[in-house]
């Protein structure tokens, strides 16, 4: 069974720092993608990041980069130079075969000025 | 614009009664998708379809019912066997397995209450 795990329930960074989210998956699938979410609190879902199970180089989307680790089935989001609107919750998600995508619980990220 | 439609933003459930949430997308993409989410909680995987006249049960699709007819509509009925349907709906889209690296596209979501 596919599984998503977010460890950090909620989040601190303090604005123009660095900060990691972090995400594992479980599945038996060889072909799968990994994707990150933005749900502000106004509801939406905002697409931020993809990587591919066959991708050998790590992601990366502007102030957003994926730290692709597939031995230790991790992937780890990086938000590089925090702004106040980042404050959001963030999820992992995973596609596997046959089109199932399934989310992780989220994290919580809250930025302080 | 091409997009994901949910209708009612707002939807209020009696007891014993059931309700049905519309999704309807635009973005001729095979695969759609239902999820719920509890306040504070990820998204749950209700119901997904790959294409018309087929769809499978995702982890939690007790007391709901799906179809898909169309490939534009995806509605999702909500039915009195389900007895805490309170939380936000979400219906999703995306393009088929040939393009797995796109995101899925995501409605503004229904929030259920009970009356």
């Amino acid at each position: 069974a596919q599984k998503i795990t977010q460890t950090q329930p909620g989040m601190f960074v303090q604005e123009k720092e660095a900060v990691t989210l972090d995400c594992t998956y479980d599945t038996s699938d060889q072909s799968y993608g990994l994707f990150w979410y933005k749900q502000p609190s106004s509801g939406e879902m905002i697409f931020l990041i993809y990587q591919g199970s066959y991708d050998e180089q790590n992601a990366t989307e502007g102030r957003y980069s994926l730290n692709f680790q597939k031995a230790r089935k991790s992937a780890n989001l990086v938000i590089s130079a925090s702004q106040l609107g980042d404050s959001a919750m963030y999820f992992c998600a995973m596609r596997g075969v046959y089109d199932k995508v399934i989310f992780g619980p989220g994290t919580s990220l809250s930025v302080i000025p | 614009d091409g997009g994901i439609t949910q209708s009612p933003k707002y939807l209020f459930r009696k007891e014993g009664q059931n309700v049905t949430l519309s999704c309807e997308q635009n973005l001729n993409h095979d695969a759609m998708y239902w999820y719920r989410q509890d306040p504070g909680q990820g998204l749950r995987l209700i119901y997904y379809s790959q294409i018309v006249n087929d769809f499978q049960k995702g982890d939690i699709a007790e007391g709901y019912s799906v179809s898909r007819e169309k490939k534009e509509s995806f509605p999702l009925t909500v039915t009195s066997a389900q007895k805490n349907p309170t939380a936000f709906y979400l219906c999703a889209s995306s393009v088929n397995r040939d393009y797995s690296n796109q995101p899925q596209h995501f409605g503004d979501g229904t929030r259920l209450s009970i009356l």
